[in-house]
């Protein structure tokens, strides 16, 4: 199947601090990718829905200016959370589909830890 | 909107016993999609069998098969000869069948632990 790089798969960063997630398809062009959060044996819940070259779709209650998401080429999203705080520590899932197919695959997740 | 529940938070099986894991769903949609996900200690999301809604014979991959009753919305998955490397959570998921945009409403998981 189709890769997805998530990178990094594990960070640690201050209160007030920037950190940034990549997500890249490498074996495909992924024309829509998704940002899911993740809490301890919780389901995935989805943040966000980003087509290449738009503006990210965002889910209630999710807050667009704190999460900023960036699909500027048809292989790499980026997931930006702003002044990140402890409660923002959690596991981050991006997701790719092609349009061509109904399968997404997924990256290896984010372990976001905020101190 | 779309849901989907699964009923079983925890289950447990036997190596090489037969297991099934429950999967409800509500939509007004006609196209559509079922997936079962498969996500292991390490985190890795991975698609285990899908399902188009138009279609009335059941999925199968190898020792994975689904029960599909589109009356009665359900989605159940089977694993036969269940194996070691089966334990972990198991997401049931439902996908609209318009475009790529299209996405993956989740049920809250199963997690299953096979057991030596």
């Amino acid at each position: 199947g189709a890769v997805v790089s998530q990178h990094p798969s594990r960070v640690i960063c201050k209160s007030g601090t920037s950190v940034k997630i990549e997500c890249r398809s490498l074996d495909f062009q992924a024309t829509t990718m998704f940002w899911y959060r993740q809490f301890p044996k919780q389901s995935l819940m989805l943040m966000a829905t980003s087509n290449e070259g738009s503006k990210a779709t965002y889910e209630q209650g999710v807050e667009k200016d704190k999460f900023l998401i960036n699909h500027a080429s048809l292989t790499l999203s980026t997931l930006t959370v702003t002044s990140a705080h402890p409660e923002d520590s959690s596991f981050y899932i991006c997701s790719a589909r092609t349009s061509l197919n109904t399968e997404a695959f997924f990256g290896q997740g984010t372990r976001l830890t905020v101190v | 909107a779309q849901t989907v529940t699964q009923s079983q938070p925890e289950m447990s099986v036997q190596e090489a016993e037969t297991v099934t894991l429950s999967c409800t769903y509500d939509t007004s949609e006609s196209n559509y999609y079922l997936f079962w996900y498969k996500q292991p200690p390490s985190r890795q999301m991975i698609l285990v069998i899908r399902q188009e809604a138009y279609k009335q014979q059941n999925a199968t991959e190898n020792r994975f098969s689904v029960n599909f009753q589109k009356a009665a919305k359900s989605f159940s998955l089977k694993i036969s000869d269940s194996q070691l490397g089966d334990t972990a959570m198991y997401f049931c998921a439902f996908m609209k069948g318009e475009t790529s945009g299209s996405r993956l409403t989740f049920g809250e998981g199963t997690q299953l632990t096979v057991n030596p």
